[in-house]
């Protein structure tokens, strides 16, 4: 069975840094493209990055360019989400994703961005 | 990038209704793909590649679509079907792009 679990979530100060893990299982991890996506309270989903199989490649929208840095360690089939410079919008729900002929999603963890 | 906009944004039927949610790209994708979130819980895969209902989905259940136009059809409502429906396009990606949801109320 196909799992992904999220943690590290949590309330973080603004301009704090915080990151996020996953651990994928059930399924040959180093052969797909992974993202995060992110959904504001009661709002649509976000997509916040992406990382290619062998980590080489990511890609960012420019919401989080320069602040948010993903990567991957395909020996332990982790994910991960590097978070710096945090902003109160980036406060939602972070979901791991699979990427193969749509997303298979994790359950979720939340961040809240707040003093 | 492109945008993808849903309509209607918000629904309400009585089970046994039809109900058809359009996704409208603003330029032409080559699939699309739509999830489903019951309130509190993760977007779950519902429908790939335009046309195909992932495990475990009711064939009541339907996707159609080319070009700029997609659609998600529901031939007969029952009330577990209340959620909110996102499309996402295949074509660029990254960047991957959503719509902005349709939530699917039931009478």
């Amino acid at each position: 069975e196909v799992q992904l679990v999220e943690s590290g979530g949590g309330l973080v100060q603004p301009g704090r840094s915080l990151k996020l893990s996953c651990a994928a299982s059930g399924f040959t991890f180093s052969n797909y493209y992974m993202a995060w996506v992110r959904q504001a309270p009661k709002k649509g989903l976000e997509w916040v990055a992406t990382i290619s199989t062998s980590g080489s490649r990511t890609y960012y929208p420019d919401s989080v360019k320069g602040r948010f840095t993903i990567s991957r360690d395909n020996a332990k089939s982790s994910l991960y989400l590097q978070m710096n410079s945090l902003k109160s919008e980036d406060t939602a729900t972070y979901y791991c994703a699979r990427r193969a002929g749509g997303l298979y999603w994790g359950q979720g963890v939340m961040v809240t961005v707040s003093s | 990038e492109t945008v993808l906009t849903q309509s209607p944004t918000t629904t309400a039927a009585s089970p046994g209704e039809k109900v058809t949610i359009t996704c409208r790209a603003s330029s032409s994708v080559s699939y699309m793909h739509w999830y489903q979130q019951k309130s509190g819980a993760s977007p779950k895969l519902w429908i790939y590649d335009t046309s195909k209902l992932a495990s475990g989905v009711p064939n009541r259940f339907s996707g159609s679509g080319s070009g700029t136009s997609y659609s998600l059809i529901i031939s007969s409502i029952e009330s577990e079907d209340a959620a909110t429906y996102y499309c996402q396009q295949k074509s660029s990606d990254p960047p991957l792009t959503f719509g902005s949801g349709t939530k699917l109320e039931i009478k």
